[in-house]
């Protein structure tokens, strides 16, 4: 069975305190693996996309890298505007359909 | 660039009354749509998608039903609400290539009392 697993569910850090939020994956075929922001009431922002094992994409403080089995999304040097719920998605070769993990909330003190 | 609405942004509606959620997307054509739901703490729940007019696939049995009357409309209604209705409804549109990412509106709160 296809299934995300998010780890944890909930981060809080000191700002400018890295850290690593973790996307593990069970598909049958991956298409791509989707990481998205969500912000309190609003719905999810696209992040990145990537889409086989050793690839990695960047977006000012954020990194995103892609294994076999799991995904990372680090956080460098975080700001407390980097508070927000992260959410992890995969797609498989089989269908349309995004396999949504839980989410990490994130929370990142002054 | 493309731009997804929804609205209402929020709704109270008491059990048993109808529901009607609409969900338009400008600056693209043949888009995929899709409607989740969203409970507080878990994951998206995706409970339609339409890949053109008409085309609608639903993913969980329950009292709401989708339709697609335009290339860009995505309407998700009910008949009768029930509490369990409540929730954060998402409208999301794509490419129909597979391997593309979703983007989403702003999200209705929905709560039935």
């Amino acid at each position: 069975e296809d299934q995300v697993t998010q780890s944890p569910e909930a981060l809080r850090l000191q700002e400018g305190e890295s850290s690593s939020l973790n996307c593990s994956y069970t598909v049958s075929g991956l298409r791509g693996l989707f990481w998205y922001r969500q912000d309190p009431g609003k719905g999810p922002e696209f992040l990145f996309t990537l889409y086989s094992a050793g690839e990695e994409k960047e977006k000012e403080r954020l990194k995103a890298t892609l294994t076999k089995k799991e995904s990372f999304l680090h956080i460098t040097a975080p700001k407390p505007e980097d508070s927000a719920t992260y959410l992890c998605a995969v797609q498989a070769f089989s269908n349309y359909q995004l396999i949504w993990g839980a989410g990490t909330k994130l929370i990142i003190k002054p | 660039s493309q731009t997804i609405h929804q609205w209402p942004a929020t709704l109270v509606q008491p059990v048993g009354s109808p529901l009607s959620l609409e969900c338009t997307v400008e600056g693209t054509s043949n888009p995929n749509l899709y409607w989740y739901r969203q409970a507080a703490g878990r994951g998206l729940q995706l409970l339609f998608y339409s890949v053109g007019i008409g085309q609608i696939s639903s993913e969980v049995p329950q009292n709401l039903s989708a339709s697609r009357p335009q290339d860009r409309q995505f309407i998700l209604s009910s008949k009768k609400l029930l509490l369990s209705d409540s929730g954060f409804y998402l409208c999301a549109w794509s490419t129909r290539d597979r391997g593309h990412e979703q983007y989403f509106g702003p999200g209705t709160r929905l709560t039935v009392t």
